[in-house]
């Protein structure tokens, strides 16, 4: 059965840098994207971006300028991070993965537990 | 960006009833559509993917439909556990999006 533990600072000032990892346990961690996702407090679900196992990394538009997400694959984790935080990052932010065939298209089928990122002065 | 729109925001409904919940994306999607369900604290839970594909191990009174820019979730018989929100996304674009979610509550 494939888990994703995620962990994090969940308390940042504004300017500073959110930093996030996720861990994956179980199933296979090459041919899959992993992902982050987050979601405003009340609202709903924005996707973050992306990374391939290989390195290869897709993002948000509106959310490029700020974030990098990377990979260690010997170690099945992949990890965020989004520079210049204000009050409008609060969210809980959550790991995914993301299945693909040509197909099926691409779904989220296995999740982190989520994150509270709360950007306060 | 696509833009998807679900309806209603929110319904009250009781045990046993039948649920509808629609999904219209701003252009063609084909049948790259998928539901998840979230309960409060919790993450989202992928339902049906490709549109109408139920994932293992969710209740067959869930079902999906639809294709092109018209989608629709449907919950026969709705179950106490089925109190939740209920969110689209495709996957056509690149630019994953997702709807802005269905809160189905108890009547």
């Amino acid at each position: 059965q494939v888990q994703l533990q995620q962990w994090g600072a969940g308390l940042l000032k504004p300017s500073e840098t959110l930093s996030l990892n996720c861990a994956v346990y179980g199933g296979s961690f090459r041919g899959y994207y992993w992902s982050w996702i987050r979601q405003p407090p009340g609202k709903g679900l924005e996707w973050i971006g992306e990374i391939h196992h290989s390195g290869s990394t897709n993002y948000n538009p509106s959310l490029k300028s700020r974030v990098t997400i990377s990979v260690d694959t010997s170690k099945k984790q992949f990890s965020l991070k989004m520079s210049s935080v204000t009050a409008a990052d609060t969210a809980v932010y959550y790991c995914a993965r993301l299945s693909y065939t040509e197909q099926m298209g691409n779904y989220f089928d296995y999740w982190g537990q989520g994150t509270l990122v709360t950007v306060s002065s | 960006d696509i833009q998807m729109t679900q309806s209603p925001s929110s319904l009250s409904a009781s045990v046993g009833d039948r649920v509808t919940i629609t999904c219209r994306a701003s252009q063609t999607i084909a049948r790259y559509l998928n539901w998840y369900q979230q309960k409060p604290g919790k993450a989202p839970k992928l339902l049906i993917y490709a549109a109408s594909n139920l994932q293992s191990g969710v209740p067959s009174r869930f079902s999906g439909s639809g294709s092109g820019t018209d989608f629709t979730l449907t919950i026969t018989s709705l179950q106490p556990e089925d109190f939740a929100t209920y969110f689209c996304q495709q996957s056509y674009s690149s630019l994953l999006t997702f709807g802005r979610g269905t809160k189905v509550e108890i009547k």
